[in-house]
């Protein structure tokens, strides 16, 4: 059974860089398939932020472009996420996840429990 | 803003019928077969109960089904329960490596 931990630093000042990891258990990352992350302001809807495929493709949200990097580290089994020149508006719940086939297209089907970022001087 | 548009809010009896619905383009739900529907209980994660517009992941129950028509998906929850109560997002794929969301509706059962 595929599971995820999202961890990181739950407080960011504004302008400094967000980062958050998460931690992959009974599935290699590079196996296959697209991971994710989602966000969710306080009281709004989800956000796509990006996705990855290791080795072949990483796509991001055109809102965050220029801000937002994914990474891999296969050998730790997890993936990152960093957020450049955070606000206010970044705070939010923030969650990483596995798609359920090849195609960024497809739903996430595994979800971590989520990591609260708080941003704020 | 979402790119979706989900009404904040719906209800229904135990037993009954409710129908969600996820307002779109042409760009995106009425043009790719890929709208999802999470359901989101606060505190926890998310789980996808359909995909690919019509389509239920092994172990969500048949009272959750996915339907279409135009550039608007809708959710159907038949007999409702109690522990349906929660958020519920729909996404869709955009084109371009691109996906976006709806604002959510919180179902209520009253």
């Amino acid at each position: 059974q595929v599971q995820l931990q999202e961890s990181g630093p739950g407080l960011v000042k504004p302008s400094e860089t967000l980062s958050l990891t998460c931690a992959v258990s009974g599935y290699s990352i590079s196996r296959s398939y697209f991971w994710g992350w989602i966000r969710q302001p306080p009281g709004k809807g989800l956000e796509w932020i990006g996705s990855l495929f290791h080795g072949m493709s990483t796509y991001y949200n055109p809102s965050l472009k220029g801000r937002v990097t994914m990474s891999v580290d296969t050998s730790k089994n997890h993936f990152s996420l960093r957020l450049n020149s955070v606000t206010a508006a970044d705070t939010g719940v923030y969650y990483c996840g596995r798609h359920s086939a090849n195609m960024l297209a497809s739903g996430v089907v595994n979800w971590g429990q989520g990591a609260l970022v708080a941003v704020s001087s | 803003q979402s790119a979706l548009t989900q009404p904040p809010s719906a209800s229904g009896s135990p037993g009954q019928s409710v129908t969600l619905s996820c307002a779109g383009s042409s760009s995106d739900v009425g043009g790719y077969n890929y709208v999802s529907w999470y359901q989101h209980h606060p505190g926890k994660a998310p789980k996808l109960v359909i995909y690919e517009v019509t389509k239920r992941p092994s172990g969500v129950p048949d009272r959750f089904s996915g339907s279409r028509s135009g550039n608007t998906a809708s959710l159907t929850v038949s007999g409702l329960q109690a522990e349906d109560e929660a958020h519920y997002h729909c996404s869709s794929y955009a084109g371009n490596n691109n996906l976006v969301f709806g604002g959510g509706t919180k179902l209520t059962v009253l």
